[in-house]
């Protein structure tokens, strides 16, 4: 039981290159999430799904984006990247809406 | 929507000593408030939580407290050991809304051996 993976674990993009990072989980939960950590600001969520096929945006949406196409995977795409997206990327998924595992984050820097 | 505030950002306890850290909440909503703790280059931990029908909780070493009235709830860690080094984050989750969980910023907790 690996429990929440994330790939990959580090990357360096260019201003204007794309991205897609990976969450798979193997608990069979409903609820996936994705959230950016950067220093003093805690964890802010991006966006999550609630259920394969499904999409919310959160708090920090904007130059993401996000797909469900099974339920055991939940990825993030970066179509451009900016320098302001540079941070640690964490996946999180739960049962109910409540207690969320997190996977080990993906850091990225985008020069 | 909800916004969590924590308080302080970084703590320094000697080995033994208690630390508690402090969030205030602002959805009266809210129901759930979950405890993290998160160690160097990993992701964080569920260490403890409490809902709202509960005033209080206790794992161990570790207990939390809620004040609904105040909307304001502590993480008390008893007997430090320097393995509790880490960075703590508290949340919240409403129970309308955003189906998800707003966390603070984050306290980042010493302990002096």
């Amino acid at each position: 039981n690996a429990g929440v993976t994330q790939t990959p674990k580090f990357r360096v993009l260019k201003t204007g290159q794309s991205m897609t990072l990976l969450c798979a989980q193997d608990m069979n939960h409903e609820y996936m999430y994705w959230y950016r950590q950067d220093p003093g600001m805690g964890l802010r969520l991006i966006h999550y799904s609630v259920g394969e096929g499904t999409t919310a945006k959160g708090e920090v949406p904007d130059g993401y984006n996000v797909s469900r196409l099974k339920k055991q995977n939940f990825l993030l795409g970066l179509e451009s990247a900016a320098p302001s997206q540079t941070s640690v990327y964490f996946c999180a998924s739960s049962y109910r809406e409540e207690t969320q595992y997190f996977g080990p984050g993906t850091r990225l820097l985008v020069l | 929507g909800e916004n969590v505030e924590q308080h302080p950002s970084t703590l320094s306890v000697q080995e033994g000593d208690s630390a508690v850290i402090k969030c205030t909440y602002s959805d009266s909503a809210s129901n759930y408030f979950p405890w993290y703790k998160q160690e160097l280059g990993k992701g964080p931990q569920l260490i403890i939580d409490i809902r709202s029908n509960v005033g209080e909780k206790k794992d161990q070493r570790i207990a939390v407290t809620l004040n609904k009235t105040a909307k304001h709830f502590s993480l008390h860690i008893t007997e430090t050991q320097p393995e509790d080094s880490a960075v703590y984050f508290c949340a919240a989750k409403g129970d309308t809304g955003r189906r998800a969980l707003t966390f603070g910023s984050g306290t980042r907790l010493q302990v002096q051996p």
